[in-house]
């Protein structure tokens, strides 16, 4: 049972433009959703964040939107740039901020 | 270091056999977590720690699984009589939050563990 779900495996997008990564989630009860990035072998590293009360939030080249009646979520980083390649995983937690729950992650490669 | 700290960072181990990964989190964070990652998957909940307690341990997958941290700082994860499926790479994480928090995990470089 999925509950956080990145149904994109890959993404590639040329530096300078907009990368758009996509998230959904069947749980209602989720009330913060959160980004993380990977590189290889290493542990992932927090991105940027949202509550459940606010439909944007945004951190310089980083904007991720919550659509809850959708149950959709989405990272927007422009411009992208070579070193944001990496791994991104979306996660949601229901609860005070323990036991996040990761979707599968999508590999993200800025060409440049 | 500044960072979680895992040891080791990887671990080969045949079938049947008994195996400890300890993980040192960041200093004064009171909440501690293990997450299990597999090939192609997401990080998966094993179970979070509030201070030296196991608060949510609903993530163990079997009673092979144990996890301690007798004086609320460092953590060992320990599996018994591993199985194949157990390899994967084993995820610590640290934060400062009691209650309420940002969500916002620092995660160790993880322990690859490989099972024969």
């Amino acid at each position: 049972d999925q509950q956080v779900k990145q149904n994109s495996p890959s993404l590639s997008v040329q530096e300078g433009r907009i990368s758009i990564l996509n998230c959904d989630y069947t749980n209602s009860m989720f009330d913060y959703f959160l980004w993380y990035k990977k590189y290889p072998a290493e542990g992932p590293t927090f991105l940027i964040s949202i509550s459940s009360i606010k439909d944007k939030n945004e951190d310089g080249r980083f904007t991720v939107f919550l659509n809850k009646s959708a149950k959709h979520l989405s990272l927007h980083i422009v411009p992208s740039q070579p070193g944001d390649s990496a791994v991104y995983f979306c996660a949601a937690s229901g609860e005070y901020g323990n036991k996040l729950v990761f979707g599968a992650g999508t590999i993200l490669r800025v060409k440049s | 270091g500044a960072g979680v700290s895992q040891t080791p960072s990887n671990k080969v181990t045949e079938k049947g056999k008994y195996v400890e990964l300890r993980c040192d989190p960041i200093s004064g964070h009171t909440a501690l977590y293990w997450y299990r990652q597999s090939l192609g998957q997401g990080p998966e909940f094993l179970i979070y720690f509030q201070g030296t307690g196991a608060a949510d341990d609903s993530g163990l997958p079997n009673d092979r699984f144990f996890a301690v941290r007798p004086e609320g700082s460092v953590s060992t994860l320990k599996i018994q009589r591993t199985e194949r499926g157990d390899s994967a790479v084993y995820l610590c994480a640290s934060s400062s939050g009691t209650g309420w928090n940002t969500g916002e995990l620092f995660f160790g470089e993880g322990s690859r563990l490989t099972v024969l």
